[in-house]
């Protein structure tokens, strides 16, 4: 079984550009989220969706975005990018039938803004 | 505020040696407390899953202990391998969390020397 898969893993861009990352789940799974890591804020949870629709959002300011296709695929779209974006973004996924559902992670998106 | 505490920051010890991870936190109520390792450059990947009224959970030679009552956790090592050089995160769920919105810990970071 193929598991969470990002695109691209490297990206690098400039202040003010904007970005989309793209996920896919492992198959089945409904819930995919996303987070960001830092090595100064660790990992921070962005927001969740679910049948395409957005379940929870985190404390992130509204640049960062995201949807979900009907086949579970989620892209995370950020626009006006910062210096402080440059990060490990990473797309989780899940059947999320019950709290207790293990979540499966992907390998990353290095996004570096320069 | 709900937040996860892991220490220490960092460890380095010698092949086959065991060691203790410890996470200590404040989310109440909770519904699971998970441990991850994270390789440098790739995504966490899951070794314990433990919900508020377990105890224990075993994962080959990873083994995982809470007590719920002073909000705390262990994540034991035993007989260290260098595939076990990674940083270890402590993740958990609020009880109200019916997304993927975790409290993440900063993470330990393990190195395991010839």
């Amino acid at each position: 079984k193929a598991g969470v898969t990002q695109t691209p893993r490297y990206l690098i861009k400039t202040r003010g550009q904007q970005v989309t990352l793209s996920c896919s789940p492992i198959s089945g799974h409904r819930s995919v989220s996303w987070y960001q890591q830092t090595p100064g804020q660790g990992l921070q949870f962005l927001f969740e969706y679910f049948s395409e629709t957005q379940r929870n959002k985190g404390n992130f300011p509204g640049r960062f975005s995201g949807r979900q296709f009907s086949n579970s695929r989620s892209e995370m779209n950020v626009s006006t990018l910062e210096l402080g974006d440059s990060a490990l973004y990473l797309c989780a996924s899940s059947l999320a039938v019950s709290p207790n559902s293990p979540l499966h992670f992907g390998n990353g998106t290095r996004l570096t803004v320069t | 505020k709900n937040q996860v505490e892991q220490s220490p920051q960092s460890l380095i010890i010698l092949e086959g040696k065991n060691c203790t991870l410890q996470c200590n936190y404040t989310v109440s109520p909770f519904s699971n407390l998970r441990w991850y390792k994270q390789d440098t450059g790739r995504g966490p990947v899951s070794l314990t899953i433990m919900t508020f009224s377990e105890n224990t959970k075993s994962n080959g030679r990873y083994t995982a202990t809470l007590d719920a009552d002073t909000k705390q956790s262990s994540l034991h090592i035993t007989a260290s391998q260098l595939s076990d050089s990674a940083s270890y995160i402590c993740v958990v769920s609020p009880r109200d969390n019916y997304g993927q919105n975790f409290v993440f810990g900063p993470g330990t970071r393990l190195s395991v020397l010839p």
